[in-house]
């Protein structure tokens, strides 16, 4: 089993949907949970974290974060076409390292 | 203000041969991280260097190896390429080691190996 599982997709939706993309980690050590969005051909590009559990609103996206099921979850309003990427969650124990566990990440396409 | 920059973009490289790919962080940031994406595995952590050191090095044979120079950039090495080396590799730097949320990826350097 994985440290983090999160669902490759691909998922498509229609613009002005309302996305959900989620994660779960097996390691009750996880501290800080992050969102990272990587377009084809570039290196992933930090969307939001969230300290350990609660939720945290950024403009159109939402992360939620619940240690005690150990998931979390990113969600996306009024989706637009500039959304469509892949969406990796990761986490990591914050012990002063840059030791972070990825997700497999969830390919998204939002169809105009 | 520069990003994190990679160098090369891509490289094909024969099996059994040698690499080196070059990471330099953005001015001020002193931490330097190194990962593997694959298809089959995702983003694999690698190794952090901090102040010239290997602080952090994850679970890679040890044909993969890195180092740190005084002015934060930093270079990983992979000796005896075999064809699953084949990925992206990326850097990200931060200002500190343990700045995860403040961490930037570099475009990658893209490995072929044949």
């Amino acid at each position: 089993q994985k440290e983090v599982e999160q669902d490759p997709g691909p998922l498509s939706v229609p613009e002005g949907a309302i996305v959900s993309l989620n994660c779960t980690y097996s390691n009750s050590a996880f501290q800080y949970f992050m969102w990272y969005r990587q377009y084809s051909r570039k290196g992933p590009e930090l969307l939001m974290y969230t300290y350990s559990s609660g939720n945290k609103e950024d403009g159109r996206f939402t992360a939620q974060v619940d240690k005690s099921s150990k998931y979390i979850s990113l969600f996306i309003r009024d989706s637009q076409p500039s959304d469509s990427a892949t969406y990796l969650c990761a986490m990591s124990r914050g012990d002063n390292n840059n030791d972070m566990r990825f997700g497999a990440g969830t390919r998204l396409t939002v169809k105009p | 203000k520069a990003g994190v920059t990679q160098t090369p973009r891509y490289l094909i490289k024969t099996r059994g041969q040698q690499v080196t790919l070059s990471c330099s962080p953005i001015s001020g940031h002193r931490s330097v991280s190194w990962y593997q994406q694959t298809p089959g595995q995702g983003l694999q952590f690698l190794f952090e260097y901090f102040s010239e050191t290997q602080r952090n090095k994850g679970n890679f044979p040890g044909r993969f190896s890195g180092r740190q120079f005084s002015n934060s950039r930093s270079e990983m090495n992979v000796s005896t390429l075999e064809l699953g080396d084949s990925a992206l590799y990326l850097c990200a730097s931060s200002l500190f080691p343990g700045l995860n949320t403040e961490a930037f990826f570099g475009q990658g350097t893209r490995l072929t190996v044949v």
